[in-house]
């Protein structure tokens, strides 16, 4: 969807560099997800927001760290990145309400840690 | 915490046949079950999702089915098209932590 939007699209960095992705959205929906995505391994979570005061890890956290600056824009932080953080990464949103809270993904980042 | 299982792994069907991928689940309490289809180079697309309320649901040429007793649900494509061609993930909602637990993925290749 072209309402969650992600920066950069493309980085090459090198081991022990921080770095940062970055994810906004124009939806209006309160949660917001990181996920890596590997190749056999499917998508994995990394943190997840419910609202800006709300930080929670997912089950591949370790070596991340996320803020949420509105609730409109989540951030994902490499503080020092190693080769094996290269993957694909996610942003997601969801819909507000108590039933099947849809998740849309936005066009994701490819990231190669050298 | 929940665990998704996903088979196959590959599945080359020929076009106009039917395909169908197969999820299990751990987590009896999980309500929300969601299909996402994702296109070389793209992001993960949703295609069809289902509650635990419901035993099937069908949109055009791709359906769902649940079976909660056995704790699994499947995706099935008939008619199948070269466009269907994809990498197809299953997903499964914690219901305490609201959260989306998915599968490893289908790639699903239509041959002409």
């Amino acid at each position: 969807d072209a309402d969650v939007t992600q920066t950069p699209r493309n980085r090459i960095t090198k081991t022990g560099k921080r770095i940062m992705l970055e994810c906004s959205q124009t939806k209006g929906h309160d949660r917001m997800y990181w996920y890596r995505q590997d190749p056999g391994l499917g998508l994995r979570l990394i943190y997840y927001s419910f609202d800006v005061k709300d930080i929670n890890k997912g089950e591949i956290s370790d070596g991340y760290s996320v803020s949420r600056q509105a609730q409109a824009k989540f951030s994902l932080s490499l503080e020092s990145a190693i080769p094996n953080q290269t993957a694909l990464y996610f942003c997601a949103t969801s819909e507000p309400g108590t039933s099947g809270r849809r998740q849309f993904f936005g066009p994701g980042t490819r990231l190669t840690v050298l | 915490g929940e665990n998704v299982e996903q088979h196959p792994s590959t599945l080359s069907v020929q076009e106009g046949d039917s395909a169908v991928i197969k999820c299990t689940y751990s987590d009896s309490a999980s309500n929300y079950f969601p299909w996402y289809k994702q296109e070389l180079g793209k992001r993960p697309q949703l295609i069809i999702d289902i509650r635990s309320n419901v035993g099937e649901k069908k949109d055009q040429r791709i359906a769902v089915t649940l079976n909660k007793t056995a704790k699994h649900f499947s995706l099935h494509i008939t008619e199948t098209q070269p466009e269907d061609s994809a990498v197809y993930f299953c997903a499964a909602r914690e219901q305490g932590a609201q959260k989306l637990v998915f599968g490893q993925g289908t790639r699903l290749t239509i041959n002409p």
